[in-house]
């Protein structure tokens, strides 16, 4: 499966928007982007995915770039309640998954 | 629709002993995935069940071990449990066997004394 690089932490100012990146230059063609947060002792939850046209829904934006190697998460306009550790993963496409987390990146949102 | 739900939600076990997890997944979810997350490794993967059958296996010992029922529920088992075993342990449950978003449970934090 393809392996994503993150950062390890981010901060970002309540209200601006936060920019989260994503390196998964081995991805191949037919496999997806996911996002996910994990807020502190909960689950995680999912936020978005993407193929290779950008998305966006209620929580965040997904931009991928033309060659798929890297993607970045926006949260347009960040709250204190975005602090989480958000997982960027590339599932293996077809049969059964083997999905890798990691660690993640924790992003704090300063007040 | 309710949610996934995990039983017990805090455990403590000593060495040598073994426990049971269990996870109920999302109605009408046939996928479940089990994770074991600790602050070194992250969300490691334990494992994947569809209709009963193992479908997928990560890199844990033989100790770790799961199954899953018909109506789609699913336990997971450790034995012989070492102090390293302790962390929070997570289900997740999707529609179908291909990746779909999983919607993870509250997670169970098994500690090992």
């Amino acid at each position: 499966d393809a392996k994503t690089t993150q950062p390890t932490s981010m901060d970002c100012a309540e209200g601006r928007a936060a920019n989260l990146p994503c390196n998964h230059s081995t991805i191949s063609g037919n496999e997806y982007v996911y996002w996910y947060r994990q807020i502190h002792s909960q689950g995680p939850q999912y936020i978005i995915h993407g193929l290779k046209n950008n998305e966006t829904n209620e929580m965040a934006s997904l931009i991928i770039t033309e060659d798929r190697k890297s993607s970045t998460l926006i949260l347009p306009h960040a709250t204190l309640r975005d602090t989480a550790v958000y997982y960027c993963i590339v599932p293996p496409s077809g049969g059964y998954q083997k999905v890798t987390f990691g660690i993640g990146t924790k992003l704090q949102v300063i007040p | 629709k309710a949610g996934v739900t995990q039983t017990p939600r805090y455990l403590i076990k000593t060495r040598g002993q073994q426990v049971t997890l269990s996870c109920s997944p999302i109605s009408g979810h046939r996928s479940v995935s089990w994770y074991q997350q600790t602050p070194g490794q992250g969300l490691q993967f334990l494992f994947e069940y569809f209709s009963e059958t193992q479908r997928n296996k990560g890199n844990f010992p033989g100790r770790f071990s799961g199954r899953q029922f018909s109506n789609s529920r699913s336990e997971m088992n450790v034995s012989t449990l070492e102090l390293g075993d302790s962390a929070l342990y997570l289900c997740a449950s999707s529609l179908s066997q291909s990746y779909n978003e999983q919607f993870f449970g509250p997670g169970t934090r098994l500690t090992v004394l």
